[in-house]
């Protein structure tokens, strides 16, 4: 059964470093997402992606985020400079339509970062 | 706005016992309506989901959901638990746009 896989499982890093989580969504997919769960607290949309742009991003998603899908395979989150309160479990989704004809978002096993 | 309320945080139930999670949603037209479970250290894995047809949903793990719109609920349900069950479970909703807002979820202990 095809998954979203996620790498790595978990990532430790100092405050004020840069990181890049991966994703390699579903490969008949079209639009992806990051989530992330702060430990004990709700999953929360992020940001989603389609056709190489930004379809929608929430009020979390500041200038020190980004995403990009450099090769066709693969989809980043870039985290530039790591604040303590970005430790939490990132989920990387995808699905193959988005909007109102998106019925099932695939999840991956999630990175945990840990800024330390 | 979208939102999804799970009024409980803890449940617990007994190996056997009947279990109901409780789900309120706010959203303005018809919803998308999702149960994830994510068992510890693990992702979030789909159950069930509603967006169209029958209100009475069956999902994976033997758990089922009804929608209901005049209360604007989407409880969750299974007849009998296992110990396997234990876990987290949050309800979504998903609707005119690319993103689903989950709840904040409902952690589920099974009692031997």
């Amino acid at each position: 059964e095809p998954e979203v896989t996620q790498t790595p499982s978990h990532q430790v890093t100092q405050m004020g470093q840069e990181v890049i989580l991966r994703c390699v969504p579903i490969s008949n997919h079209l639009y992806f997402y990051w989530y992330r769960q702060i430990l004990g607290q709700k999953v929360e949309f992020l940001v989603s992606f389609y056709n190489n742009e930004i379809s929608e991003k929430s009020e979390i998603f500041d200038d020190q985020f980004s995403v990009e899908r450099p090769d066709g395979s693969n989809f980043t989150l870039k985290i530039r400079s790591t604040k303590l309160e970005d430790s939490a479990m990132y989920f990387c989704a995808s699905s193959r339509q988005g909007g109102r004809t998106n019925t099932e978002a695939f999840f991956g096993q999630g990175t945990r970062l840990t800024v330390v | 706005a979208q939102s999804v309320t799970q009024p409980d945080i803890h449940i617990t139930v007994s190996e056997g016992a009947s279990l109901e999670l409780r789900c309120n949603y706010s959203y303005g037209a018809t919803p998308y309506l999702f149960w994830y479970v994510q068992s510890p250290g693990q992702g979030l894995q789909l159950l069930l989901k509603y967006f169209s047809g029958d209100t009475l949903v069956q999902g994976i793990k033997g758990f089922e959901a009804e929608f209901k719109r005049s209360q604007s609920s989407f409880n969750l349900r299974k007849p009998s638990v296992h110990w396997s069950d234990a876990a987290e479970y949050f309800c979504a909703v998903g609707g005119g746009d690319d993103k689903i807002i989950f709840g904040k979820g409902t952690r589920l202990h099974i009692l031997p």
